[in-house]
Formats: C-alpha cells, structure tokens, sequence
C-alpha cells in the first residue's frame, strides 16, 4: 500500500498569498497518478488536479500540482477567501487508492 | 447534468447491516467505475473499493474483505454499497465517486455524502 504523507497539517496564511502545500508517497506512484481535492465543511470533496499537474474542469489557473520523483506539490497563487479549505491528495494507480491525511489551509 | 445522488442518513445498531444507493445520471453508467470512500467525523477520507458497472466486477480494499458487498442495478444507474457486522467504528459519511473506465482516472464527480451513524 502507497502510504501519501502530507505537510504542514495546517498552514495559516492571508487573502493575497501564495500557498504551497506537499504530499510525499511512500514509493513511486504509476504514470504519476496523482490527484488533488479540496474539501469545504459539510461538502464532499472537489477534484483540483489530475495526473499530478492536470487542472480539472473549471478550476482556475491559480491552482497548479508539479512532481518530482515521489514529492508532489500544490501550488495556490493569490489566495482567495473560498480558498481556505482542507485539500487532500490521492494516488490512484494502484490498489488500494490512497489518501494523505490531508492540510487545513485557514485563514491567518 | 452529471450527478450522484446518494440516499438518506441512516442510523444502525452495532452488528446490523446497512445499505447504502448512489444513483448517478447525465452520463453513460457502463463507462465510469464507481468508488465508495468514507470519511469518519473530523477525520480524513479512505477508500473502500469501487465496482465496474459494465460488468460487476469489484475490488475492496482489505480492511473491508469480507464485510463489504458493492453492486449495481444497469436498469436504474444505481450502484449499492452494504456494509455488514458494523460497529461503533464504522460512523461516518459515505461517499460514491466516479472515474473514468477505460483508463486510470481521478474521481471527478462525488455524491453529496450519507451519514451513517452506529450507536446502541
């Protein structure tokens, strides 16, 4: 099993900043199979990413995913209030489809 | 549009079972696997396991061997997730979610979520 480990835990920053958040897997992920979602309270999640850097329908330019080897990041320009929210990554190329424990991005 | 509309909130006393719906439109139901992923209050989400509704076939992760039994009905579009011998553990909201068949995909369109709360 892909153990994904994501960093910070929460990360505390301002309307107008850049966020960057990490998720670190256990060992290679196939094909980079690597989502991103975003989760406010009471909602279920929303894909961001796809394929570690794929953005998904509607989802602003702000909002980038990049790799490097088994560290993958998400990358928020310019925060925005309907930003601060608890994202998770997922890795969906091997069974079972692991996720990070997730990071609460709040507002600062 | 594409939508997965899940069943009501239920409440079960330890041991029984439950089942949960997830009916999906706007979409071809044969192309997109489905996956059923939990998330236990203030916790963070773990996958279950997913059927292909093409053919039936499932895969569940292996803490839920053996407990779990994911369906579906072609005639509705419905998908079906009973969880059996449940206990206090197992209190949580229950997603479906959908990935394209044919290559491995992210899960692109979520049920709203059905609470299913375990208490005696």
């Amino acid at each position: 099993e892909i153990v994904l480990t994501q960093s910070p835990g929460t990360l505390s920053l301002s309307p107008g900043e850049r966020a960057t958040l990490s998720c670190r897997a256990s060992q290679s992920i196939s094909s980079s199979y690597l989502a991103w979602y975003q989760q406010k309270p009471g909602q279920a999640p929303r894909l961001l990413i796809y394929a570690a850097s794929g953005r998904a329908t509607g989802i602003p330019d702000r909002f980038s995913g990049s790799e490097s080897g088994t560290d993958f990041t998400l990358t928020i320009r310019r925060l925005e209030p309907k930003d601060f929210a608890v994202y998770y990554c997922q890795q969906y190329g091997s069974s079972p489809y692991t996720f990070g424990q997730g990071t609460k991005l709040e507002i600062k | 549009q594409v939508q997965l509309v899940q069943s009501g909130a239920e409440v079960k006393k330890p041991g029984a079972s439950v089942k949960v719906s997830c009916e999906t439109s706007g979409y071809t139901f044969t192309t997109y696997v489905i996956h059923w992923v939990r998330q236990a209050p203030g916790q963070g989400l773990e996958w279950m396991g997913k059927i292909n509704p093409s053919g039936g076939s499932t895969t569940y992760a292996q803490k839920f061997q053996g407990r779990v039994t994911m369906t579906r009905d072609t005639s509705t579009s419905t998908v079906y997730m009973e969880l059996r011998s449940l206990r206090s553990e197992d209190t949580a909201v229950y997603y479906c979610a959908r990935s394209f068949l044919a290559v491995h995909d992210a899960f692109d369109i979520w049920g709203q979520g059905t609470m299913v709360t375990v208490s005696s």
